[in-house]
């Protein structure tokens, strides 16, 4: 069982170029999030989906879209990438049961943009 | 938005309890207290959540005061292996804010030998 998976797990981008990070995940689950997560910080929400075909926009959402168009997979771009954006991106997903609605979380992408 | 707030940094003897507290004075009446770790750079993992009732499970136990504006996660026998970022959430899926999981900055826990 794979649960959450992030591609790719490096890159290295130049200031102005773009790329597209996939989470997919094979729990069903309703609810997707992607985060950031500078050096010494903690998670920052950028956007989160509560379900297939719908976005919305968390604590810093500059710089980024987001697309859901398969429950299963959530895709986070960068159209035009900045070194700002230099961080390790976590995506996560959970189902929506009311009593048990935890984050499963995938193993991170470290984006460097120079 | 909701947020939690944490010590941002404690320390705790190997084999001795470690207590992690969280305010979370604005919880509304249908949300849960989660609480997860992050070691080094890994995506963070569950530990235990709990609405009102103390809870306990294999790796931790949660105290939730009776009024919910805070609680604690307790390590029992803390182990070096311990040594994480802790982070308390709170979330509910049927709040205004419904699927918007915020994290605050967490705890640093060092647990020393």
């Amino acid at each position: 069982n794979a649960g959450v998976t992030q591609t790719p797990k490096f890159r290295v981008l130049k200031t102005g170029q773009s790329m597209t990070l996939l989470c997919a995940q094979d729990m069903n689950h309703e609810y997707m999030y992607w985060y950031r997560q500078d050096p010494g910080m903690g998670l920052r929400l950028i956007h989160y989906s509560v379900g297939e075909g719908t976005t919305a926009k968390g604590e810093v959402p500059d710089g980024y879209n987001v697309s859901r168009l398969k429950k299963q997979n959530f895709l986070l771009g960068l159209e035009s990438a900045a070194p700002s954006q230099t961080s390790v991106y976590f995506c996560a997903s959970r189902p929506v049961m009311g009593d048990d609605e935890k984050l499963f979380f995938g193993s991170g992408t470290q984006l460097s943009v120079l | 938005d909701a947020k939690t707030t944490q010590p941002t940094s404690m320390d705790c003897a190997e084999g001795r309890a470690a207590n992690l507290p969280c305010n979370h004075s604005t919880i509304s009446g249908n949300e849960y207290v989660y609480w997860y770790r992050q070691i080094h750079s890994q995506g963070p993992q569950y530990i235990i959540h709990g609405l009102k009732n103390n809870e306990t499970n294999e790796m931790a136990s949660l105290i939730i005061t009776e009024d919910r504006k805070s609680s604690t996660l307790i390590l029992p026998h803390a182990t070096l292996r311990d040594t994480a970022v802790y982070y308390c959430l709170q979330t509910g899926a049927y709040n205004t804010n419904a699927g918007k999981s915020t994290f605050g900055d967490g705890t640093t826990l060092t647990v020393k030998p």
